[in-house]
């Protein structure tokens, strides 16, 4: 089984909607991340989290939500959707041991908002 | 801000040709780190790098930290359809969040 996964892999909405991406993760780690990723962009930050009580913007966090339900949970929401939000969403985990911490990626979110 | 550089940002090459990507900045960083992205996955790390003047060899590739710990260079040699990919190099500062960059995507063609 992945040890982070994402739901759901592929989603179309339309503007104006809420959408909600959720991610898991299996590895016991505290830190959490929410990636938006467009051609020729790279991966743009959004939002973190060293830990449950823990939140903080990104680089991109306008427009974006999140909420830290557990160590495990780690869900991005859309408050309403509009079209420039189409993009691929990854999330991410990692231990925070320092000095060059590993980043552990889901397998992303496709997100089309018509 | 750490403003890094990466070159090239777009690579194509024939199977067995050998490629250096280079990431490049003015600021001194504590460890930088190299993730490759295959189509439709999302990075996987492949190598940090943390002492001035570190080579660290993965095979047929080849990651150097600069001296001054402000630029990097990845080499491959006799590249491989498999290495086909976005590589990221990411400075890791001591904030803990990790700022990727557009990367150099890399296409390698039997």
């Amino acid at each position: 089984d992945a040890d982070v996964t994402q739901t759901p892999r592929n989603r179309i909405t339309k503007t104006g909607k809420r959408i909600m991406l959720e991610c898991s993760q299996t590895k016991g780690h505290d830190r959490m991340y929410w990636y938006r990723q467009d051609p020729g962009l790279g991966l743009q930050l959004i939002y973190y989290s060293f830990d449950v009580k823990d939140i903080n913007k990104g680089e991109i966090s306008d427009g974006y939500s999140v909420s830290r339900q557990a160590q495990a949970k780690f869900s991005l929401s859309l408050e309403s959707a509009i079209p420039n939000q189409t993009a691929l969403y990854f999330c991410a985990t990692s231990f925070g041991g320092g000095g060059g911490d590993t980043q552990y990626f889901g397998p992303g979110t496709r997100l089309t908002v018509l | 801000t750490q403003l890094l550089e990466q070159s090239p940002q777009f690579l194509s090459i024939q199977e067995g040709e050998n490629l250096t990507v280079y990431c490049n900045s003015s600021s001194v960083f504590s460890s930088l780190q190299w993730y490759r992205q295959e189509p439709g996955e999302g990075p996987v790390l492949l190598v940090t790098v943390v002492t001035g003047g570190e080579v660290k060899k993965l095979k047929r590739l080849t990651f150097q930290f600069g001296d001054a710990r402000k630029d990097s260079s990845l080499h491959i040699t006799a590249a491989q359809p498999g290495d086909t990919g976005l590589y990221l190099c990411v400075p890791y500062n001591q904030g803990g969040k990790l700022i990727f960059g557009q990367g150099t995507e890399l296409s390698v063609k039997p």
